[in-house]
């Protein structure tokens, strides 16, 4: 069935550092794919999407590219902020697939220091 | 619009007690989900609904756990009786898949058996 599957965390950073995410799915035809966010003590929101092969999604300085061949969807950012210490979901959606739901990754959880 | 409202924020409630987690979608969205988040299993999608109709109840943990939709703007998850294992963070959330768009979630409720 379709799956994601992203780095574990938790990942540490300076502020200003450069940040990757890894993401990679598996699925049956051609899903969207999601990048979301989560502050301490909110629900998820979106950060950014990508509904097509070569699709760039970005937002907020955040960046992440909908890449077939490897079925990959890494999330980057050139600089983080503290204010980026939240905890990342990577998700797709096979609208028309076995089932028309939101698979998420497990979420990484991403602490930028001062 | 207001996004998905979810009710109440917080429930604390003694085990072998009926509880009952209230979601109100985003008007016009035709799919709702509910979720639950804790820090053993990460997120986990626990039925979802269709124009109202449950479509995948397979992540509902056990007969303790029901959900209803009676119409569009309203939906429930109650649980029966409780167990301090049902702690944790419910999210509910609306979308349209079908036009490949992401689900969006409410801030939760968070839940503790005691």
């Amino acid at each position: 069935g379709d799956s994601v599957t992203q780095m574990e965390g938790p990942v540490t950073l300076s502020e200003e550092a450069f940040l990757t995410i890894n993401c990679t799915y598996t699925a049956t035809g051609y899903p969207s794919l999601f990048w979301y966010v989560q502050y301490p003590g909110e629900g998820l929101q979106l950060l950014l999407k990508a509904t097509k092969a070569d699709d760039k999604g970005s937002n907020k300085g955040f960046e992440a590219t909908y890449r077939k061949e490897t079925t990959s969807f890494h999330l980057e950012k050139g600089s983080v902020q503290v204010s980026d210490s939240a905890v990342y979901f990577c998700a797709l959606l096979n609208y028309g697939g076995a089932t028309n739901k939101l698979i998420f990754g497990t979420g990484t959880l991403l602490a930028v220091q001062p | 619009d207001a996004g998905v409202i979810q009710s109440p924020r917080h429930e604390v409630t003694e085990m072998g007690q009926e509880v009952t987690l209230r979601c109100k979608p985003i008007s016009g969205h035709d799919y709702l989900f509910w979720y639950r988040q804790t820090m053993m299993r990460g997120l986990e999608l626990l039925i979802y609904f269709n124009n109202n109709v449950p479509i995948d109840d397979s992540g509902m943990p056990e007969d303790r756990f029901s959900a209803k939709m009676p119409n569009a703007s309203f939906s429930t998850l109650k649980i029966q009786p409780s167990e301090p294992r049902d702690s944790a963070v419910y999210f509910c959330a609306s979308g349209r898949p079908e036009v490949g768009t992401e689900a969006f979630f409410g801030q939760g409720t968070r839940l503790t058996v005691v």
